[in-house]
């Protein structure tokens, strides 16, 4: 089993729609949890993390984490075609290497 | 300042070839990691340095692969006797240190297709 299970998708939702990205994980000493965007043919880039569970929002996107149920979430309000992307949800123990889901890619359609 | 480089950004080898990726961290940043990212697998970790030394090498998917850094910046990812099941983007990331959260940034990444 790996340690962060991610739904690939594809997902394809209308400009405007609110998005949601979900990830659970199996690891219960992951401290730091993360979402990474990843355009086609680049690197991942860090779009939000938290620590512990809680909310986080940063404009239109809100990232929560129930460590209870060991549920990860991402969502996009007013979604843009400018988001699409892949989405990775990624874990971090203490220690420092990442635990990645398997992405989601989604499309914004105009 | 200039990201995490690396290269070359395509290779396509023959299988039972050996190969070599570069890796350019962020000036300053003393770990540096190397990740997989295979179709349907995600990324997987392989390796993770800090300064010269690698503390943590579980990744590594058989005794093919290795790595090395000097001077706490290049780093080289080697893959002797390349095999069909190699191919993948190879991704590297640097964070300015280790602990806690320090936010890793990658690279472009270098595509292997073995052949």
């Amino acid at each position: 089993q790996k340690e962060v299970e991610q739904d690939p998708g594809p997902l394809s939702v209308p400009e405007g729609a609110i998005v949601s990205l979900n990830c659970t994980y199996s690891n219960s000493a992951f401290q730091y949890f993360m979402w990474y965007r990843q355009y086609s043919r680049k690197g991942p880039e860090l779009l939000m993390y938290t620590y512990s569970s809680g909310n986080k929002e940063d404009g239109r996107f809100t990232a929560q984490v129930d460590k209870s149920s060991k549920y990860i979430s991402l969502f996009i309000r007013d979604s843009q075609p400018s988001d699409s992307a892949t989405y990775l949800c990624a874990g971090k123990t203490g220690a420092n290497n990442l635990f990645f889901g398997t992405g989601t890619r989604l499309t914004v359609i105009p | 300042g200039a990201g995490v480089s690396q290269s070359p950004s395509n290779k396509v080898t023959e299988k039972g070839k050996d190969v070599e990726l570069r890796c350019d961290p962020i000036s300053g940043h003393t770990a540096l990691y190397w990740y997989r990212q295979s179709l349907g697998q995600g990324l997987e970790f392989l390796i993770y340095f800090q300064g010269n030394s690698a503390p943590d090498k579980s990744g590594l998917p058989s005794d093919r692969f290795s790595a090395e850094r000097t001077g706490g910046s290049v780093s080289t990812l080697t893959i002797q006797r390349t095999q069909q099941e190699d191919s993948a983007v190879y991704l590297c990331a640097s964070s300015l240190a280790t602990g806690g959260f320090n936010e890793q940034f990658f690279g472009p990444g270098t595509r292997l297709t073995v052949l």
